[in-house]
């Protein structure tokens, strides 16, 4: 059974600083890995999709990249604003039309 | 392109009451999904679409549960007689045509937020 695991849970930074956030998964056998941003109340945002045979992918400030081999995959965003406040979810399609979330890390961009 | 549309996005309602959800995905996208995700937890899948056809069921979906997507365009999600365990926010998300077993980008709408008390 394939687990996501998003650690940490939360993260606070200051502005213009640049971070990753992280995303592990079990079962290397997947067709992609999902980057979603979700604001409190609300749905989810995609932000990027990595391809299985893809190593990342860039959109503005947001890099993500996959290592299928070993179960990981990050998110870099570079030059935090407050406006990147927000929880960050992944997820690994694992076939079958299913995707496979992880818990979320919830990040605040202090002023 | 108006986005995923969900209806309605609150619910209060009591136990052993049945609820509809209802979700109208962008226009050109045939395949639809619903998800549920409780507080601090990541959605979890619960059934997809192609066009009218489900062709996918997850355990957590009980015979409490319905899905339809009868012409293929909006979708509907019926709880019956519902339970606390039902509360949740209830997401729908659609994709354009891709690989037959891989999704392609989802695109989420804003959640039907369910309260059974």
């Amino acid at each position: 059974k394939q687990e996501v695991t998003q650690i940490p849970a939360a993260l606070s930074v200051p502005e213009g600083e640049n971070l990753v956030l992280n995303c592990s998964f079990t079962d290397s056998a997947i067709y992609n890995l999902q980057w979603f941003r979700q604001d409190p109340g609300k749905g989810l945002t995609s932000l990027l999709l990595i391809q299985s045979s893809q190593r990342e992918q860039t959109s503005g400030r947001l890099n993500a990249s996959l290592d299928k081999s070993s179960g990981r995959s990050t998110l870099y965003i570079a030059a935090s604003q407050p406006g990147d406040s927000a929880t960050y979810l992944c997820a690994v399609n694992v076939g079958a039309q299913k995707l496979v979330f992880g818990q979320g890390t919830r990040l605040t961009i202090n002023p | 392109d108006t986005g995923v549309s969900q209806d309605p996005r609150h619910k209060i309602t009591k136990r052993g009451q049945n609820v509809t959800f209802r979700c109208d995905p962008i226009s050109e996208h045939n395949r639809l999904y619903w998800y549920r995700q409780t507080l601090g937890q990541g959605p979890e899948f619960l059934t997809y679409f192609q066009n009218e056809a489900q062709l996918e069921k997850s355990r957590l979906l009980s015979d409490r549960f319905s899905a339809e997507r009868p012409k293929g365009s909006f979708s509907t999600l019926e709880i019956q007689r519902t339970e606390q365990g039902d509360s949740a926010m209830y997401l729908c998300a659609s994709s354009s045509p891709g690989l037959v077993r891989a999704t392609g980008e989802l695109f989420f709408g804003e959640g039907s937020r369910l309260t059974v008390l």
